[in-house]
C-alpha cells in the first residue's frame, strides 16, 4: 500500500531556514508534492517535482529528492512569521490516480 | 480568476439530519474530487468524477454520496450525519490528462451536534 510520513512539528526562528521531511513509500510516484494550508483555509499547492528530478528550486523553496531513499524535503530560506502553517506532503500514486497525502508538518515561526 | 468555489465554508448540521455541501469551478476541468480531512489529519480521497464517471474510494462510507449535474458543479450529500463525521470538505479539479495538478478550493467544516 502507499503510505506518506511527515514529522508533525517544527520550531523555528524568524530569518533562519526552515526543513520539512517527509518519507513515502510508493516507488512508482511519478509526482511529489508540498501543500500550503493556513489556518481554516484549503490547501495552497507550493511546488511539485517531477520523480526524475533531484531537486527543485523556485525563489525561497527548495525540493529535494533522494528516490532512492523515497525521501522528499521542503527548504525555506529566510522563514518569515507568514510561513506559518501545515506544510503537506503528497505523492501522486499513478497506479491509483490520486494525491496521498501525510498528515502536515506543523511550522511555528518565532521571533 | 478561474478558481474552486465552495459553499458553506461553514455548515452546523445535527446528528442524522442530511446535509450537502457544494463546489463549482471556473476552470473548466473534467475531473473533480471531494477529500475529507480530520482534525490533525491529512486529507483523505472519498471519491472523484471524470466527467460523469463516478469512482468511489473502496473505504467510503455509504453515508455519503455525490452528484454531478454538469461540469462546473459537484455536489457532496452525507445522508445521515454522525459526529465522527465533523470534518473539513475539500474539494479539488483537475483536468483528464493532467491529474497531478489538482486545485483546491478553500474548504467547508462540518460541525455535527
Amino acid at each position: 500500500g502507499e503510505d506518506v510520513e511527515q514529522s508533525l512539528f517544527l520550531s523555528v526562528r524568524e530569518g533562519d531556514s526552515s526543513v520539512i521531511n517527509c518519507t513515502y513509500t510508493d516507488s512508482s510516484s511519478t509526482y511529489l508534492y508540498w501543500y500550503k494550508q493556513e489556518p481554516g483555509a484549503g490547501l495552497q499547492l507550493l511546488t511539485y517535482i517531477f520523480s526524475n528530478m533531484d531537486m527543485k528550486q523556485d525563489q525561497r523553496l527548495t525540493v529535494l529528492l533522494n528516490k532512492k531513499d523515497k525521501h522528499l524535503s521542503l527548504r525555506i530560506a529566510d522563514t518569515q512569521t507568514g510561513d506559518s502553517a501545515i506544510y503537506f506532503c503528497a505523492e501522486f500514486a499513478g497506479g491509483y490516480n490520486k494525491l496521498i497525502f501525510g498528515a502536515g508538518t506543523r511550522l511555528a515561526v518565532h521571533p | 480568476d478561474a478558481m474552486v468555489i465552495q459553499n458553506p465554508r461553514y455548515q452546523v448540521t445535527q446528528f442524522g439530519k442530511p446535509v450537502t455541501l457544494s463546489c463549482s469551478q471556473t476552470l473548466n476541468h473534467n475531473v473533480m474530487y471531494w477529500y475529507q480531512q480530520k482534525s490533525s489529519q491529512a486529507p483523505k480521497l472519498l471519491f472523484h468524477y471524470y466527467d460523469k464517471d463516478f469512482n468511489n474510494e473502496a473505504d467510503t462510507p455509504d453515508n455519503f454520496q455525490s452528484r454531478r449535474p454538469n461540469t462546473s458543479f459537484c455536489f457532496l450529500d452525507i445522508r445521515s450525519p454522525g459526529l465522527g463525521d465533523a470534518a473539513m470538505y475539500l474539494c479539488a479539479t483537475s483536468r483528464e490528462g493532467t491529474d497531478y495538478e489538482q486545485y483546491f478550493g478553500p474548504g467547508t467544516r462540518l460541525t455535527v451536534t
